[in-house]
């Protein structure tokens, strides 16, 4: 089955507490992202991928680092997480192309950061 | 202006009425228009491209108006299963890349049997 996993999908941490969250597709896209979700804000880009060991930040990368050593992962680390970290994570993949295409977008991972 | 726009409502729709909201989008460049259903806390799936003829799939169809910039979505017989966040979402032009997107904030439907 196509998908986007995600892993962990609930964490509860304290402030400074390294954590990084996976991400793996299984779909040999090139593109990938991630993304936070807070309410009352769309969904806003924290980094991206277009290739294996090609990434650049989006539009809210501060706190957040990216690593893309394999095609199908693209982990998120959180190197000293904060408060106003807190938030609903999504990682989403898709193919390269002339166009946008469809984004997969993983199940979540809600972050709590105490 | 924000990139992209929409009014989070919510948007309470009578079971079997028709529904229609619109998104608006600033910059005229943009080429690519997407609608994604996000159920409560779920991630978002692709509902259906946007393409400038105007495009059905179902009971949901899609238009775009250039001139105005703006894109809408009308569900018509609305059901039960309906009710979820519908996410307007944009490609941003140069000089972002390609797969640069904007997501609007939603349109909250909830259809009330």
């Amino acid at each position: 089955e196509a998908q986007v996993t995600q892993n962990p999908r609930y964490l509860i941490t304290v402030t400074g507490k390294k954590l990084t969250v996976t991400c793996s597709q299984n779909m040999n896209h090139e593109y990938m992202s991630w993304y936070r979700q807070d309410p009352g804000l769309g969904l806003r880009q924290i980094y991206y991928s277009m290739n294996v060991e090609v990434t650049d930040k989006g539009d809210v990368p501060e706190g957040y680092k990216v690593s893309r050593k394999e095609k199908r992962n693209f982990p998120l680390i959180l190197e000293s997480p904060s408060p106003n970290q807190t938030s609903l994570y999504f990682c989403a993949s898709t193919p390269a192309g002339t166009v946008p295409n469809e984004q997969f977008f993983g199940p979540g991972t809600r972050l709590t950061v105490l | 202006r924000k990139e992209v726009e929409q009014d989070p409502g919510p948007f309470n729709v009578p079971e079997g009425a028709t529904v229609a909201f619109n998104c608006t989008y600033s910059n005229s460049a943009s080429q690519s228009f997407f609608w994604y259903r996000q159920d409560c806390r779920k991630e978002p799936k692709l509902l259906m491209s946007v393409y400038s003829s105007g495009n059905e799939d179902g009971r949901f169809t899609a238009q775009l108006n250039r001139a105005s910039q703006y894109i809408s979505l009308l569900i018509r017989d609305s059901k039960l299963s309906d009710s979820a966040t519908y996410l307007c979402v944009v490609n941003r032009a140069p000089p972002y890349g390609n797969n640069r997107l904007a997501f609007g904030k939603g349109n909250q439907v909830v259809v009330i049997p």
